[in-house]
């Protein structure tokens, strides 16, 4: 099965910074992968689906980026609304998704 | 309006069941994978297990394997979570989502198992 590894588990940062989040894989895959931002008590909310396609409705500054093994989630500049947990998702086969084990971004 | 919402949880002693549902509206549920995704108190995301339209197709994360069963009944547009033997370590929220594309997900329900 393929593993993903997120990194940073936590990350503090201003609004206006441009933030960077990476996902590495234990074995090499097309890009089906995705990122979700997920808020206290809510579900996820797919933000990019197939590496680097941005979901509908998402604002322009989240995009995404990748193959491979290693595959990044890049904030152009933050704002309020974006501080919130982050995780990647591998869905290179129906037998088996794996997530990452989530990035939060905190207010510095 | 397209969505899903979950329903069936609750507290369950260990060693319990407990049927999770997943009722689908808005669209057409029978041409969809669909998921099962878990989130312990505090903790990440957890795939749990996955379906194909037909129901001859079902896979499982190995920690639930011989003790979950999830189905579906497309005529109901219902998808389900059979959950025998419970352990500790089950309590979470569970997802259901639309395995096919990602960007559908139940606003969730709450498993807590203990004594």
């Amino acid at each position: 099965d393929i593993q993903m590894t997120q990194s940073p588990s936590t990350l503090s940062a201003s609004v206006g910074d441009r933030v960077t989040i990476t996902c590495r894989a234990s074995q090499s895959f097309n890009t089906w992968l995705a990122w979700y931002q997920q808020k206290p008590g809510k579900a996820p909310k797919l933000l990019i689906y197939k590496a680097s396609s941005l979901e509908s409705g998402v604002p322009s500054r989240f995009s995404g980026s990748g193959s491979g093994t290693e595959f990044t989630l890049t904030i152009s500049s933050l704002q309020p609304d974006d501080f919130a947990t982050y995780y990647c998702q591998q869905y290179n086969s129906y037998t088996t998704y794996t997530f990452g084990q989530g990035t939060k971004l905190e207010i510095k | 309006e397209v969505q899903l919402v979950e329903s069936g949880g609750g507290l369950v002693q260990p060693g319990g069941s407990l049927r999770l549902s997943c009722t689908a509206s808005g669209f057409t549920f029978s041409s969809h994978w669909m998921s099962w995704i878990r989130q312990a108190p505090g903790k990440g995301l957890e795939w749990v297990a996955n379906i194909n339209q037909d129901e001859n197709k079902k896979y499982y994360v190995e920690s639930v394997k011989g003790r979950f069963t999830v189905s579906r009944d497309n005529a109901q547009n219902s998808l389900y979570l059979q959950m025998n033997s419970l352990r500790a370590e089950d309590t979470a929220v569970y997802y259901c989502a639309r395995a096919s594309d990602l960007r559908l997900w139940g606003q969730g329900t709450l498993v807590t198992v203990s004594s």
